[in-house]
């Protein structure tokens, strides 16, 4: 069974500053697809940026940006120029695809933003 | 326009209650799930469903189903609640195939359950 671990309960960066979040992963497959999503206080389930494990290019989307190794098994997110609207639980989630096994996901990083 | 929604967004009720949640996805899209999210904000898959299969996470309690009256339904039944159900419940769906953007999950809002 796969297993996602994040080894960050709760991180803290000043606003305009540059926080990574670390993320690793256990398989045996080697397609798959890799997700880091956002709670905010609202528990709403938002998508920050996704990664799938044949593409050797690092997905960003705007401020959010990935580290993707696949063969150290390693997935972090980095945010730069944090916002206080950054301030969430992240959640780094795994999922094998083609299938309809669903998401296993990390215990989570308490993002907190200091103005 | 909610892509995937969930009803009751709160739902408290006494032990041995039988309850029920609703969720509706309009993408379009081929798969359904449900997730736990504990008092510990930990995630964990109870039910994936499409047309074809249903994937029952082996430590659900039999006491949960899921009920899918269309493609883009899915509903949760619990019977006889206990306390440890207490929970969020969330609902989410994707578009199973080729590649990240079709193999992500979008979620509703959760619902929050209180067995009292």
């Amino acid at each position: 069974a796969q297993t996602v671990t994040q080894s960050q309960p709760e991180m803290s960066v000043q606003e305009a500053e540059t926080v990574t979040l670390s993320c690793t992963y256990d398989t045996s497959e080697s397609d798959y697809y890799l997700f880091w999503y956002k709670q905010p206080p609202s528990r709403q389930m938002i998508l920050v940026i996704r990664q799938e494990a044949y593409k050797q290019q690092n997905a960003t989307e705007n401020r959010f940006s990935v580290n993707f190794q696949k063969a150290a098994k390693s997935f972090s997110l980095k945010i730069s120029d944090s916002q206080l609207g950054d301030a969430a639980m992240y959640f780094c989630a795994y999922f094998s695809g083609g299938g309809a096994d669903g998401l296993t996901f990390g215990k989570g990083t308490h993002l907190i933003i200091q103005p | 326009d909610t892509a995937v929604s969930q009803t009751p967004k709160y739902l408290v009720t006494q032990m041995g209650n039988d309850k029920s949640i609703k969720c509706e996805q309009n993408l379009g899209h081929d798969t359904m799930y449900w997730y736990k999210q504990d008092s510990k904000k930990f995630l964990k898959i109870m039910f994936s469903y499409n047309n074809k299969e249903l994937i029952i996470n082996e430590t659900v309690p039999n006491r949960f189903s899921p009920k899918s009256p269309d493609k883009a339904h899915l509903n949760l039944h619990i019977n006889s609640l206990e306390l440890g159900d207490s929970a969020v419940y969330f609902c989410a769906s994707s578009l199973q195939g080729q590649g990240a953007l079709r193999e992500t999950q979008y979620f509703g809002p959760g619902t929050r359950l209180l067995v009292l």
